[in-house]
């Protein structure tokens, strides 16, 4: 039972252009989300994160949309650069950000910035 | 930011042998470790969740006899594969995270068992 949904394997942007990396999620109970980079052969790094009070969070470069009723959140990269490639995992977890609860992490789609 | 380190990037053993991975917390006290394993095109899927000095919390579907976790310390845990087969090959990252702050995952370990 995949909990957290990320429906597209892959995602091809031209540089400078905006990329949007979508997350689907059905547990009602997750009230945290996160999203992470990962490069080949290395682990993933935390990038930017939403409690579920918001519908928005934005970092620099990276926002990241929540909308509850739908179970669907989304992480814009405005604009895109060569070294935005790598795989996007989206991941939520129970009891907000600073809890003892677990992540459950999507599938990951992998985003090529082409220069 | 924190960092977390684990050894052997990658090893390759025979079948039926064991094989033991090394997750470190380099700059801080983890509290609390977890291991994952990532499946090819998949998500990462959480196999325990171990505490310093306590037993592991195991994911339903994750043998624990197969998968032997040890936290003895605040800087190290141990992921020991018993009797290693060709369906454990993978990919297995740990993360770890002090007290409630954020987790930081490792560069992860590629096992191939032969």
């Amino acid at each position: 039972d995949q909990q957290v949904k990320q429906n597209s394997p892959s995602l091809s942007v031209q540089e400078g252009r905006i990329s949007i990396l979508n997350c689907d999620y059905t547990n009602s109970m997750f009230d945290y989300f996160l999203w992470y980079k990962k490069y080949p052969a290395e682990g993933p790094t935390f990038l930017i994160s939403i409690s579920s009070i918001k519908d928005k969070n934005e970092d620099g470069r990276f926002t990241v949309f929540l909308n509850k009723s739908a179970k669907h959140l989304s992480l814009h990269i405005v604009p895109s650069q060569p070294g935005d490639s790598a795989v996007y995992f989206c991941a939520a977890k129970v009891g907000g950000g600073t809890s003892y609860g677990k992540l459950t992490f999507g599938q990951g789609t992998i985003l090529t910035v082409h220069p | 930011g924190a960092v977390v380190s684990q050894h052997p990037s990658r090893v390759i053993c025979k079948s039926g042998t064991s094989v033991k991975i090394e997750c470190r917390s380099l700059d801080f006290q983890a509290t609390t470790m977890f291991w994952y394993r990532q499946f090819p095109k998949k998500s990462l899927m959480l196999m325990a969740t171990s505490n310093e000095g306590s037993k592991a919390t195991y994911e339903q579907g994750v043998e624990k006899d197969k998968f032997l976790i040890n936290h003895a310390s605040l800087t190290l845990s141990t992921l020991t594969v018993t009797s290693a087969h060709p369906e454990d090959s993978s990919f297995y990252i740990c993360s770890a995270r002090e007290g409630l702050y954020e987790q930081y995952f490792g560069p992860g370990t590629r096992l191939t068992v032969t």
